[in-house]
């Protein structure tokens, strides 16, 4: 079964940082390119970053730009999102979601809870 | 404000067909035709309905459709079921700094 497993939320406060992973299975994870996308409580989805299926090509929204790193190990299936100098706007759930190409998000891990306050 | 524009919610009863617009810009759903459309159910991960416009992911009944003209997609939703209660969102690419986009969600209520 094909499936992404997120894990890492937890309660932080602002101005700490978390690191989020997601664990493929099902899958060869190095032949996709892959997105963090997140839901605050009680809103809409927000597009947060992706990362190409080597690694080599990383974006980012301007909302996390410089504070968020996406990361890959290939090598483990896993997927990371490093968040530092968190914000309570930063608050969410966040989602690891597999990219098929062409915008088709397939598949979408369950989601992990990250609250800043 | 999201960058894509959804009706906030839309309803219908069962049976019926219902249609759910997303209105963008040049930059984005103008530009490509790599529309998607989500389907949430409370408290579960976005399901995947709709990409590429028009063309739907194995599983999905063909109840669902997508379309775009110009800068704005629609989906609609034929022979509606109580299951197809939820929230629906719409994605695309978007060239620049931001490069995906969502609707800020249409929440619909089979009546």
């Amino acid at each position: 079964e094909v499936q992404l497993v997120e894990s890492g939320g937890a309660l932080v406060q602002p101005g700490g940082s978390l690191r989020l992973s997601c664990a493929a299975s099902g899958f060869t994870l190095s032949s996709y390119w892959m997105h963090w996308v997140r839901q605050p409580p009680g809103k809409g989805l927000v597009w947060v970053s992706r990362i190409s299926d080597g690694g080599g090509s990383t974006t980012y929204a301007d909302s996390v730009k410089g504070r968020f790193a996406i990361s890959r190990d290939n090598a483990k299936n896993i997927l990371y999102l490093q968040m530092n100098s968190l914000r309570a706007e930063d608050t969410a759930v966040y989602y690891c979601v597999r990219d098929f190409g062409a915008n088709r998000m397939d598949v979408w891990g369950q989601g992990t809870t990250v609250t800043v306050s | 404000q999201s960058a894509l524009t959804q009706p906030a919610s839309v309803s219908g009863s069962p049976g019926q067909s219902i249609t759910i617009s997303c209105t963008g810009t040049s930059s984005d759903i103008g530009a490509y035709n790599y529309v998607s459309w989500f389907q949430q159910h409370p408290g579960k991960a976005p399901k995947l309905i709709i990409y590429e416009v028009s063309s739907r992911p194995s599983g999905v009944p063909d109840r669902f459709s997508g379309s775009k003209s110009g800068n704005t997609a629609s989906l609609t939703i034929s022979g509606l079921q109580a299951d197809d209660e939820g929230d629906y969102y719409c994605s695309s690419y978007r060239s620049g700094a931001t490069l995906v986009v969502f609707g800020g969600g249409t929440k619909l209520t089979v009546l």
